[in-house]
């Protein structure tokens, strides 16, 4: 079946700790975007990749990282730099380019940092 | 850039009731609107969507219809249901000029509660 996996699902890291989230979608898609969700604040863009071996800062990529080698596969690194790294974490991929397309989204990654 | 102001939930309902979520956006053109929806501990859903002015998406008994003239894509559904129970999201993408078509921008979200 076509789609985006997020891996794990859940996910527990002591603090001071990076952690890499992983995303793969089989959609043949070029962009892909992470989204952070925390309660009341809806979704706010980390990063996101318009095509292989590029990247963009979003609202919110102080204390992340990305990489984009694969056309499948855009890891998150959350790093130690990340004051709040509590949250959960959304990989969406998309036709990118046009307007009108919509994104499609993982299953999310709950991260909790203790 | 573009933002998305939605109404603040939570919306409580009883079955069979009329739903109506708000959402307004700015941008400097005219962008394409999506609604979302979300269950819990789950991905976001594409629920919905409308690309041009006066365009209505229409899914599941859900619609809204692009306003240019309000700047609003509101979300109705005549008659809900106790599975509607989730995280309604409106999001717009592109319409700026010189800005990137590749961004989604969401509202904060509103929690839809259906009593049986």
């Amino acid at each position: 079946d076509g789609g985006i996996t997020q891996s794990p699902k859940y996910l527990f890291r002591k603090e001071g700790q990076n952690v890499t989230l992983s995303c793969e979608q089989n959609l043949n898609h070029d962009a892909m975007y992470w989204y952070r969700q925390d309660p009341g604040q809806g979704l706010r863009l980390i990063y996101y990749s318009q095509i292989v071996n590029d990247f963009q800062k979003g609202d919110i990529a102080e204390g992340y990282s990305v990489s984009r080698e694969k056309k499948e596969s855009f890891p998150l690194t959350v790093t130690s730099a990340q004051k709040n790294p509590t949250a959960f974490y959304l990989c969406a991929s998309g036709t990118g380019g046009k307007m009108n397309t919509e994104a499609f989204f993982g299953q999310g990654t709950r991260l909790t940092v203790v | 850039g573009n933002s998305v102001t939605q109404m603040e939930g939570p919306v409580t309902l009883s079955e069979e009731a009329f739903l109506t979520i708000n959402c307004t956006y700015t941008a400097t053109g005219y962008p394409s609107l999506f609604w979302y929806v979300q269950y819990p501990g789950e991905g976001l859903q594409l629920l919905l969507k409308a690309t041009k002015a006066d365009d209505k998406g229409s899914n599941k008994g859900f619609e809204a219809t692009y306003r240019k003239e309000t700047t609003s894509f509101h979300l109705e559904k005549g008659s809900v249901q106790v599975s509607d129970s989730a995280v309604y999201f409106c999001a717009s993408k592109g319409g700026n000029s010189g800005g990137s078509n590749y961004k989604l921008t969401f509202g904060k979200g509103t929690l839809l509660t259906v009593n049986p």
